[in-house]
């Protein structure tokens, strides 16, 4: 079985552009959640879908954004990128919204320079 | 939000010998998650714990879901280089998202 598969692994951007990440699920796995893994901060939660909808909602400002397809894959949205939104943004999934264990991405790295 | 207190912050063991974290939080949890993080990889799950008292074995880790539902704890036994890594723990109340600990960085001297 394939695991939760995150795209790009790496990017570069410049203060105020905007960025998409893309995560891709398990399969059967129809919740997706979103984390920012800083050395300062650990691991930061964003939001979680759920058969396309949003259950839960972390402390980010609105720049963040994300969304669930009807397949379940997600993407998640940064707007007008700051030097500080530079970390590992992890995605992971679970079989069902409630207490299944999240199994993880391997990342995508954001560098805002 | 909210972090669960990890100790200890960093660990450097000679191999073979036993390693002991905890985690601790001022809220009631659910379900207790442990993971390990390789560098430049996502967090991998090695056990999840459901009720309170409950003690799970992974091959040379244990962990343990603790009675009050405030605490978790993992153990590992002989270890070995392959172990080194951050260990993460995770709490969650049913329904809302998973709050991650600070983090383990392990270390295992040859």
């Amino acid at each position: 079985k394939a695991g939760v598969t995150q795209t790009p692994r790496y990017l570069i951007k410049t203060r105020g552009q905007q960025v998409t990440l893309s995560c891709s699920p398990i399969s059967g796995h129809r919740s997706v959640s979103w984390y920012q893994q800083t050395p300062g901060q650990g691991l930061q939660f964003l939001f979680e879908y759920f058969s396309e909808t949003q259950r839960n909602k972390g402390n980010f400002p609105g720049r963040f954004s994300g969304r669930q397809f009807s397949n379940s894959r997600s993407e998640m949205n940064v707007s007008t990128l700051e030097l500080g939104d530079s970390a590992l943004y992890l995605c992971a999934s679970s079989s069902t919204a409630g207490d299944s264990p999240l199994h993880f991405g391997n990342g995508t790295r954001l560098t805002v320079t | 939000g909210q972090q669960l207190n990890q100790s200890p912050q960093s660990m450097f063991i000679q191999e073979g010998e036993d390693v002991s974290m905890n985690c601790t939080s001022s809220s009631i949890f659910n379900t207790w998650l442990w993971y390990k993080q390789d560098p430049g990889e996502g967090p991998v799950l090695l056990i999840a714990l459901y009720k309170a008292g409950e003690l799970t074995s992974n091959g040379r880790l244990t962990a343990q879901f603790g009675i009050t539902r405030k605490d978790s704890f993992l153990n590992i036994s002989a270890s070995i280089p392959s172990d080194v890594g951050i260990y993460f723990c995770a709490g969650q109340r049913t329904g809302n998202q998973f709050y991650f600990g600070t983090g383990t960085s392990l270390t295992v001297i040859p």
